[in-house]
């Protein structure tokens, strides 16, 4: 079955740059989504469409796309980023839709 | 502004069944794609099945396919989930999902 590979953790200090990867064979022909989910809430959609950032995102989350790899990059990383990050995307063969194994971004 | 509220979840016994309902609440239509996503005790998200605007697809994850239902009732705004043959791994928060739309979820507990 398809899978998107996902780093377990990343960690990064306040005010640094942190990039979560996301792979999968894929992602040339499907889009794909990354969500932030903290501890016992429910995840919010951050980047659609592998670059598009919803409104109401701030302007330090920001998404990018080169051949199997999708990147989620969180410029000047504050306290409130520690969470984990799920990217999402679909089989092209299948179309059944996939989410990765989650990255925790750590705030040191 | 669109809210989505699940409700259903429960206690299982392993083999037994239950039905998760999601309704939409701050919305005129609801011809939106939705999806049903769960996430076990410490585990990340899976998705589970989702369903087209008009109720005319379906689509199954391998783990649940012949043994779960998604279906809807546009005008209710309700979204739903029948879920049979309940497993010990089927324990999780199910979240009903719109894409950049999520309810709080709610808790399934296959049990024996």
């Amino acid at each position: 079955s398809y899978e998107l590979t996902q780093p377990d953790s990343v960690s990064v200090s306040p005010g640094e740059t942190a990039r979560i990867t996301c792979s999968g064979d894929s992602l040339p022909k499907q889009y794909a989504y990354w969500f932030q989910q903290k501890a016992g809430q429910a995840p919010i959609l951050i980047i659609y469409k592998d670059t598009e950032r919803p409104s109401g995102i701030p302007e330090r989350f920001s998404g990018s796309s080169s051949g199997t790899t999708v990147t989620l990059t969180i410029s000047g990383v504050q306290a409130e980023d520690e969470a984990d990050y799920y990217c999402q995307s679909a089989d092209s063969n299948s179309s059944l839709e996939v989410f990765g194994g989650g990255t925790h971004l750590t705030v040191l | 502004e669109m809210q989505l509220v699940e409700s259903g979840g429960g206690f299982v016994q392993p083999g037994g069944s239950l039905r998760l309902s999601c309704e939409a609440s701050g919305v005129t239509f609801f011809n939106y794609w939705m999806s049903w996503v769960r996430q076990g005790p410490g585990k990340g998200l899976e998705w589970v099945a989702n369903i087209n605007e008009d109720g005319s697809e379906m689509f199954y994850a391998d783990s649940v396919k012949g043994r779960f239902t998604i279906s809807r009732d546009s005008a209710k705004k309700s979204i739903y989930l029948e879920m049979d043959s309940l497993r010990v791994e089927d324990t999780a928060v199910y979240y009903c999902s719109k894409g950049d739309k999520w309810g709080q979820g709610t808790l399934v507990a296959v049990s024996s």
